[in-house]
């Protein structure tokens, strides 16, 4: 079956150290990626999107990449400040269509 | 720009009860989903629209749900009757064509709690 799966676990760093959250999927071959960061009691906000051909994306301080043989994104958020402290999302599409699917999400939690 | 607005933010039933939720999503946006998200987990899209016809319903449950987009802006969901289990965040999002030339953009979300 079709899966996308992130770490479940709340993810703890310290100020200022990098951040690496991790999705991985089954069974799908997306064209394309995207992260969004959810706040709580708050609508998902983008962040990036990578594409199938692309092996990185960076964004100020964000960076993800895309391996479609290992079926896995890595986001990472360097210097990381406890303003970053939320939930991140992974979600894909497949080939031929715009049908958003999203994972669980992982929470990030960053303290001084 | 202004936001995807969704309305009532909160909303608190007794199961059997019928409950609606709107939306209006970014002026220009073609696309607009509903998605549902229950509480420690990802949005599960329910139903895609573009303009005014469904791309994709394929998860939203038939026999209590259903879902319109008159005119190909706003947009309106509604639950009868409510279970316990569609106690959850409906969230509504936009996009001008397509997921794939950019990002979806949400609204806050619709809290029920079905009782």
């Amino acid at each position: 079956s079709q899966k996308i799966e992130q770490n479940s676990e709340a993810l703890n760093i310290q100020e200022g150290k990098t951040a690496t959250l991790t999705c991985n999927y089954t069974n799908y071959s997306p064209a394309y990626l995207q992260w969004y960061r959810q706040d709580p009691g708050r609508g998902p906000v983008f962040l990036l999107l990578i594409r199938e051909n692309e092996k990185e994306k960076r964004k100020e301080r964000l960076k993800v990449t895309f391996d479609t043989t290992l079926k896995q994104s890595l986001f990472h958020i360097t210097a990381s400040q406890p303003a970053d402290s939320a939930t991140y999302l992974c979600a894909l599409a497949g080939n031929n269509t715009d049908k958003l699917i999203f994972g669980t999400g992982t929470r990030l939690q960053v303290f001084p | 720009e202004a936001g995807v607005a969704q309305s009532p933010r909160y909303k608190i039933i007794e199961k059997r009860q019928s409950v609606a939720f709107w939306c209006n999503p970014i002026s220009g946006h073609a696309t607009l989903y509903w998605y549902q998200q229950i509480l420690g987990q990802g949005p599960k899209l329910l139903i895609q629209f573009q303009n005014n016809g469904v791309v994709d319903d394929s998860q939203l449950p038939k026999d209590r749900f259903s879902a319109e987009r008159l005119k190909g802006v706003d947009s309106t969901l509604k639950i009868q009757p409510a279970k316990l289990e569609d106690s959850a965040v409906y969230l509504c999002a936009s996009t001008r064509q397509g997921a794939d030339t950019g990002e979806l953009f949400f609204g806050e979300g619709s809290r029920l709690t079905v009782l």
